[in-house]
């Protein structure tokens, strides 16, 4: 069973914020939540992680509701280059534990 | 710099002749992974490794086997490959020690067997 579920695709105008949800509400208390994208078929590329608090760098933020279910990545103004799929993962202590991906979310990025 | 490198980046052969693609890393991770992106399917874990010597199966590990010698590498062997490999193909290292690791990446090598 997927750990994650993600909307398969979404659209967004250049320079507005983009907000990519994602649900996992099984997530355990010491897993946290991951976010990557790829563009076209190039490596994943990491992006920003949290436990339960909101974080914020210099890519994105990422909100984290409270029961820990559900989460949200924002990139506050969205470039062409921006356009990706965007994953978001839930991971534990790496020892030990497959690492599922999911099918992420197709972000478009329109002029 | 700090990479995850994979070799072949392309590769195209017939079912059945044995292949191995290797990845190598130069950040002293402990953690190894192979994953396959397939249309559809997002990407999938086929083996990982914890440390030298140590490797579990991923969600898709049928038709691969892996080894972990030393800390940098991290091959992948297609003993049989057969048409449904054919496939998109990551190698990702985590440092290791602590529950926040992020994972880096390689390139990607494209399989396709005939």
């Amino acid at each position: 069973d997927a750990k994650t579920t993600q909307p398969t695709s979404m659209d967004c105008a250049e320079g507005r914020a983009a907000n990519l949800p994602c649900n996992h509400s099984t997530i355990s208390g010491n897993e946290y939540v991951y976010w990557y994208r790829q563009i076209h078929s190039q490596g994943p590329q990491y992006i920003i992680h949290g436990l339960k608090n909101n974080e914020t760098n210099e890519m994105a933020s990422l909100i984290i509701t409270e029961d820990r279910k559900s989460s949200t990545l924002i990139l506050p103004h969205a470039t062409l280059r921006d356009t990706a799929v965007y994953y978001c993962i839930v991971q534990a202590y790496y020892s030990g534990s497959r690492l599922t991906f999911g099918e992420g979310t197709q972000l478009t990025v329109n002029p | 710099e700090a990479q995850v490198t994979q070799n072949p980046r392309y590769l195209i052969t017939v079912t059945g002749k044995k292949l191995t693609v290797t990845c190598s890393q130069n950040m002293n991770h402990e953690y190894m992974s192979w994953y396959r992106q397939d249309p559809g399917l997002g990407l999938r874990q086929i083996y990982y490794s914890m440390n030298v010597e140590v490797t579990d199966k991923g969600d898709v590990p049928e038709g691969y086997k892996v080894s972990r010698k030393e800390k940098r590498n991290f091959p992948l062997i297609l003993e049989s490959p057969s048409p449904n490999q054919t496939s998109l193909y990551f190698c990702a290292s985590i440092p290791g020690g602590g529950s926040t690791d992020t994972q880096y990446f390689g390139p990607g090598t494209r399989l396709t067997v005939l």
